[in-house]
């Protein structure tokens, strides 16, 4: 099975400024996909940025840039010029390509951004 | 952009009773849905995998017979809290998606109370 691992429960970081948050991931696959989710106070799970497997270039989205290590399970996010509005829980997720298993998501513990003045 | 609306978002229930969660795709037609748990502070666990037309799949340790699922249509599944009991108080969300190849959307969830 697969597992996905955020070892940064609380991140901080003042506005305007760059931070990255980690995520590593265990998976016997070759094809599948991982996404950054943003979790607001309102609870509502928010899309950031997706991932391919088979793409080498690592996935860009504005101020939110990943850097994907498949050899090494790892793909982190960055967050450039921090806004207050960035502060949520962030998660990240692992979905296999294997139609078999219904492509469900794996979601990682999350982390907790805070964004300081 | 795609929405999926769930309702309600607040409800408390008297121990003993059962309650339904609606997960419905405003516009489009959402082969699969999700239903996830979240408890305080913590990640999302799938419950259960629903397609339309079809039984649910559960995840390993969900009872299906308290959380019974449904999904009648490509618009609406339904998530029943049958018997609750106060250690099912909890964050429930749904996602759906229109195919395999397209990306999941969010409920805003639904916080259960059972006092």
């Amino acid at each position: 099975a697969q597992t996905v691992t955020q070892s940064q429960p609380e991140m901080s970081v003042q506005e305007a400024e760059t931070v990255t948050l980690s995520c590593t991931y265990d998976t016997s696959e070759s094809d599948y996909y991982l996404f950054w989710y943003k979790q607001p106070p309102s609870r509502q799970m928010i899309l950031v940025i997706r991932q391919e497997a088979y793409k080498q270039q690592n996935a860009t989205e504005n101020r939110f840039s990943v850097n994907f290590q498949k050899a090494a399970k790892s793909f982190s996010l960055k967050i450039s010029d921090s806004q207050l509005g960035d502060a949520a829980m962030y998660f990240c997720a692992y979905r296999t390509e294997n139609t078999g298993t219904a492509s469900k998501l794996t979601f990682g513990t999350g982390t907790r951004l805070q964004v300081t003045l | 952009g795609a929405v999926v609306s769930q309702h309600p978002s607040r409800v408390i229930c008297k121990s003993g009773t059962s309650v339904k969660i609606e997960c419905r795709s405003l516009d489009f037609q959402a082969t699969t849905m999700f239903w996830y748990r979240q408890f305080p502070k913590q990640s999302l666990m799938l419950m259960a995998t629903s397609n339309e037309g079809s039984k649910a799949t559960y995840e390993q340790g969900v009872e299906k017979d308290k959380f019974l699922i449904n999904h009648a249509s490509l618009t609406l599944s339904t998530l029943t809290v049958t018997s609750a009991h106060p250690e099912d108080s909890s964050f429930y969300i749904c996602s759906a998606r229109r195919d395999y190849n397209s990306p999941l959307h969010f409920g805003n969830g639904t916080r259960l109370t059972v006092t």
